[in-house]
């Protein structure tokens, strides 16, 4: 276990459907993040939150809606996707942005499971 | 040019066998480094941090050459187990990962 924890591990949705994917942290970390994963394309990093502050917004469509009530949980809101939505949806945090504790790096990630996402 | 290249694989070895996987980043100020791992359905997780001095951690070897803007992961004496994607990872403000190397080891 990395600590992280995400639900629901899968789901299927219509395109009128709306539901939420949550993430949870039990690492003390103040950095969250939300990624996309779909097949032979590399990780794409949708939001990122700091101390439940939105830092990023990497151009993701409206019908995504992050929410961060605090430093250890991170929503996903999700309303009338499109079938290119169906992806595996991957929580992430890390201790800070950026910066180094000695020689390790204080925005190594870690992930959750992940929710696979199925949007018929 | 992707910010962070990596021959996608797959590379198909026996088991006992040597294998090295290279990737390159495009932004010369990248500060930090990294190689993850992915199972099949699973989530990324840490495999090592890549220092300039290059490191070691048992039968895996990550060297950084910024000159050339490429990282490598070594793999010695490869066991089944090792079958996995590997991810190069770059920080540059944020970090960016590469599409992954897949690696089959057979016995």
């Amino acid at each position: 276990e990395t600590g992280v924890t995400q639900t629901p591990r899968h789901l299927v949705m219509g395109m009128t459907n709306k539901k939420s994917l949550k993430c949870e942290q039990h690492l003390g970390h103040n950095a969250m993040y939300w990624y996309k994963q779909s097949a032979k394309k590399p990780l794409e990093l949708m939001f990122v939150y700091n101390f439940k502050e939105q830092t990023e917004n990497n151009s993701v469509p409206s019908r995504f809606s992050p929410e961060c009530p605090n430093s250890s949980h991170l929503f996903l809101h999700l309303h009338t996707l499109q079938p290119e939505d169906s992806a595996l949806y991957l929580c992430a945090s890390s201790q800070d942005l950026g910066g180094l504790v000695g020689e390790l790096a204080k925005n190594i990630q870690y992930f959750g499971a992940g929710t696979r996402l199925s949007v018929l | 040019r992707k910010e962070v290249e990596q021959d996608p694989g797959p590379f198909n070895v026996p088991e006992g066998a040597t294998v090295a996987f290279n990737c390159t980043y495009s932004n010369s100020a990248s500060q930090s480094f990294f190689w993850y791992r992915q199972d099949c359905r699973k989530e990324p997780k840490l495999l090592m941090s890549v220092y300039s001095s290059g490191n070691e951690d048992g039968r895996f070897t990550a060297q950084l050459n910024r000159a050339s803007q490429y990282i490598s992961l070594l793999i010695r004496d490869s066991k089944l187990s090792d079958s996995a994607t590997y991810l190069c990872v770059v920080d540059t403000d944020k970090l960016i990962f590469g599409t992954g190397t897949r690696l089959q080891v057979f016995p």
